[in-house]
């Protein structure tokens, strides 16, 4: 079993819609919690963290449960250009160097 | 630079022939991070850097894997005697300090043919 699972989607929405989806992980030592966002044949690149308490950057709103290890994004009124593959990220208080991540939630945002 | 540059972008190699990556972190950060990227998969962890010393190398897949980081900013990725299931991108990422954001490179394109 992979530490770090998440469904591959695709998730097909239509423009202004709502998505969400989450990520589950396997060592309850992971401490820290991280969205990545990958375009298309580009680099990762830092979405938002995730906090204890949940927290919400614009559209976008990450929570974490640690009692069933999973955290979650949600992607309010979609936008075309959120069309991307979204990467759950852990890092693990064992592991502080090693970020571990899941294998990505396709997005298809739609006119 | 800004941001976190790997050369080179694209390289084809023979089957068995060895290869050399590197990547130039951002200036002054402390860690370095090496993932192999396969088609439709995330980022899988091959080694770690703070500063020169690698810390943690338990992702590299066989000891044809070989990472360097001698004075603690450029790291080289060396792989000897390329297979075919080597082909994959290899992406660098560099961070201020362990457990903060880390920035990714462009990434490696490798296919070995």
């Amino acid at each position: 079993r992979k530490e770090v699972e998440q469904d591959p989607g695709p998730f097909n929405v239509p423009e202004g819609a709502t998505v969400a989806f989450n990520c589950t992980y396997s060592n309850s030592a992971s401490q820290s919690f991280f969205w990545y966002r990958q375009d298309c044949r580009k680099e990762p690149k830092l979405l938002m963290s995730v906090y204890s308490s949940g927290n919400e950057d614009g559209r976008f709103t990450a929570q974490l449960n640690r009692a069933s290890q999973y955290i979650s994004l949600l992607i309010r009124d979609s936008k075309l250009s959120d069309s991307a593959t979204y990467l759950c990220v852990v890092l693990r208080t064992d592991s502080w160097g090693k970020l571990q991540f899941g294998a990505g939630t396709q997005v298809v945002v739609t006119p | 630079g800004a941001g976190v540059s790997q050369s080179p972008r694209y390289k084809v190699a023979k089957r068995g022939q060895d290869v050399a990556l590197r990547c130039d972190p951002i200036s002054g950060h402390v860690s370095l991070f090496w993932y192999q990227q396969a088609l439709g998969q995330g980022p899988e962890f091959l080694t770690y850097f703070q500063n020169e010393a690698q810390l943690d190398k338990s992702g590299l897949p066989s000891d044809r894997f070989f990472a360097e980081r001698p004075e603690g900013s450029v790291s080289t990725l060396k792989i000897q005697r390329t297979q075919q299931e080597d082909s994959a991108v290899y992406l660098c990422a560099s961070s201020q300090d362990r457990g903060t954001e880390a920035f990714f490179g462009q990434g490696t394109r490798l296919t070995v043919v």
